[in-house]
C-alpha cells in the first residue's frame, strides 16, 4: 500500500514564524501536491511538483513556497505565517501516467497561527 | 477553470438506505475520480471513471458518467453508520493536466 505521512497532525504556530510543513511517500511517485481545505472552499491547490527540483504553482500559491530536494519528500514552507493560514494542509503523492491517475492523501496537518 | 460541484451538500440517511451524490464539472475531462474524507483525515480514493465508461461498480460503490450533461453520479448502496464521510469528485482536464480539481464535496450522514 501507498503511504504518505506528514511530519505533524497538529501544529499551533505565531504570526511571523516561518514553518515548514514536511510530506513523505514510499512509492517512488513522480508527482506531489499540496493542498489547504477550509469549510466551505473545499479542496484548493497550493503548489505541484513533476519531478524533484521541480515545482508549479497552483491555485494560490501566495504566502508559500516548496522544496523538493528528493523524490520522496516535499516541503511546504510558510516563510511569514498569518493567520488566515490557519487551516488543514493535505498533501498527495501520484505515480506519472500521462497526467492521470489516483493521488494518495497523507492524514493531514491542522496548522493554527496565532 | 474548471470545477467539480457536488450536490447535494449535506445529505441524511438511515442505514440500510441507499445515498446518491451527484457532481458536475465545466469542462472536457479524460477521468473523474471519487474520494471520500473521515472527518479531519486525510482522503481516500475510491474509484475512476474514464471520459469514454459510463459505469462502473466497486463493491457497494456505482459511478456514472453521463459527459454530455458534464456530470457525474455516486450512488452507495445499503448504507452503514461507517460509510458517514465527506465524498468529493475531481476531475482532470483533456489536455493532460497534472492538477486533479475537486468539487467541495457532500457531507453524508448515515444515521444508526
Amino acid at each position: 500500500d501507498v503511504k504518505v505521512t506528514q511530519s505533524s497532525r497538529y501544529l499551533v504556530k505565531r504570526t511571523g514564524e516561518k514553518v515548514f510543513l514536511e510530506c513523505v511517500q514510499d512509492m517512488d511517485h513522480e508527482n506531489m501536491f499540496w493542498y489547504r481545505q477550509d469549510p466551505g472552499l473545499g479542496l484548493r491547490l497550493i503548489y505541484f511538483s513533476y519531478d524533484v527540483k521541480m515545482k508549479e504553482k497552483g491555485d494560490i500559491p501566495e504566502g508559500y513556497s516548496v522544496s523538493r530536494e528528493k523524490k520522496e519528500r516535499f516541503s511546504l514552507i510558510l516563510e511569514s505565517a498569518s493567520t488566515n493560514q490557519t487551516s488543514m494542509y493535505l498533501c498527495a503523492s501520484r505515480a506519472w501516467q500521462g497526467g492521470r491517475g489516483t493521488q494518495y492523501f497523507g492524514p493531514g496537518t491542522r496548522l493554527l497561527v496565532l | 477553470s474548471q470545477q467539480g460541484e457536488e450536490d447535494p451538500q449535506a445529505l441524511s440517511i438511515q442505514e440500510g438506505e441507499n445515498a446518491t451524490m451527484n457532481c458536475s464539472y465545466k469542462t472536457s475531462i479524460n477521468n473523474l475520480q471519487w474520494y471520500r474524507q473521515n472527518s479531519g483525515r486525510g482522503l481516500v480514493h475510491l474509484i475512476l471513471i474514464r471520459s469514454n465508461e459510463r459505469e462502473k461498480h466497486s463493491g457497494r460503490l456505482r459511478v456514472t458518467l453521463d459527459t454530455s450533461k458534464k456530470s457525474s453520479s455516486l450512488l452507495i448502496t445499503a448504507s452503514r453508520a461507517a460509510d458517514t464521510a465527506s465524498y468529493f469528485c475531481a476531475t482532470d482536464g483533456r489536455g493532460g493536466s497534472e492538477k486533479l480539481v475537486f468539487g467541495k464535496g457532500t457531507k453524508l450522514t448515515v444515521n444508526p
